[in-house]
C-alpha cells in the first residue's frame, strides 16, 4: 500500500513561472512532511519541511502547503529557475523513518 | 567534506557473491538509516540505528541482508548471496536524534548484480 503518492511523474515549467508539485498521503498520524530534491548521481537533498500542526511554511522561493483534511501537500517554487530542474520527492515522517513518494521530475525551460 | 559519506560509489558483482557497503554519517549524528532505491521509485526504508543499537530491522528485505554499527559511528550493510533483484541504489542517511527530523543523505552505492 503506497502511503505517500506523487501522481505526476513529470512537470515542465517555463523559467520565471511557478512550479507546483503535489503529494497525497493516506496516514493522518504522520508528524512531519518534507520535500527533497535529487540530482543525478547524488543523494536526496533536504529542501523544506512542515509540521503536521501547520498549514504553510516558506523559505525563500519555496513554500510548502499542507491541507490535512484533504491529506494533501504541495510545493510551490516561485520563480522557477533552470537550476531547479531535478527529481523532487515528497516524504512523510512516521516513527523514525521516512516514507517517500515516487518522485516528480521537474524540468524548468529557459 | 562533513556530509554523509558512502563507499564504494559503485559495485558490480556476480550473482551469489557477498557484498558490503560502508556509511560514515555526519559526526555528531546519533541516528543512522539505510534505504534502497530502485528505478522510478522513491527510497524505501530498510533499517535504523540509534547509536550502536539497531532499533528497527523488520524492513530488511530478507535474511540475506544485515547491517551493523559497531561503535555507534560508521555502519555497514551486507548482502549475502546476491541476486539480480538486489540491483539498486543503497542510500545511507543520518540525523541528530530526538530534535532532528531532517535526515541527511549520502550519494549512495549503486549495486549491479550480473
Amino acid at each position: 500500500d503506497q502511503q505517500v503518492k506523487q501522481n505526476s511523474p513529470s512537470l515542465s515549467v517555463q523559467e520565471g513561472r511557478i512550479s507546483i508539485l503535489n503529494c497525497d498521503y493516506t496516514n493522518s498520524m504522520f508528524d512531519y512532511f518534507l520535500w527533497y530534491k535529487k540530482y543525478p548521481a547524488e543523494g536526496p537533498t533536504f529542501l523544506i519541511s512542515i509540521s503536521s500542526i501547520k498549514d504553510k511554511n516558506e523559505d525563500g522561493r519555496f513554500t510548502v502547503f499542507l491541507n490535512k483534511s484533504a491529506k494533501h501537500l504541495s510545493l510551490h517554487i516561485v520563480p522557477s529557475q533552470p537550476g531547479d530542474s531535478a527529481v523532487y520527492f515528497c516524504a512523510a515522517e512516521g516513527t523514525y523513518k521516512y516514507i517517500f513518494g515516487t518522485g516528480t521530475r521537474l524540468k524548468v525551460l529557459a | 567534506d562533513t556530509g554523509v559519506s558512502q563507499d564504494p560509489r559503485h559495485k558490480i558483482t556476480k550473482r551469489g557473491q557477498n557484498v558490503t557497503f560502508r556509511c560514515d554519517p555526519i559526526s555528531e549524528h546519533n541516528r543512522l538509516y539505510w534505504y534502497r532505491q530502485t528505478l522510478g521509485q522513491g527510497p524505501e526504508f530498510l533499517t535504523y540505528f540509534q547509536n550502536e543499537a539497531q532499533l528497527e530491522k523488520s524492513r530488511l528485505l530478507s535474511d540475506r541482508f544485515s547491517a551493523e554499527r559497531p561503535k555507534g559511528s560508521f555502519s555497514t550493510l551486507e548482502i549475502q548471496r546476491t541476486e539480480q533483484g538486489d540491483s539498486a541504489m543503497y542510500l545511507c542517511a543520518s540525523s541528530l536524534g530526538l530534535t532532528g527530523h531532517i535526515q541527511y543523505f549520502g550519494a549512495g552505492t549503486r549495486l549491479s548484480v550480473l
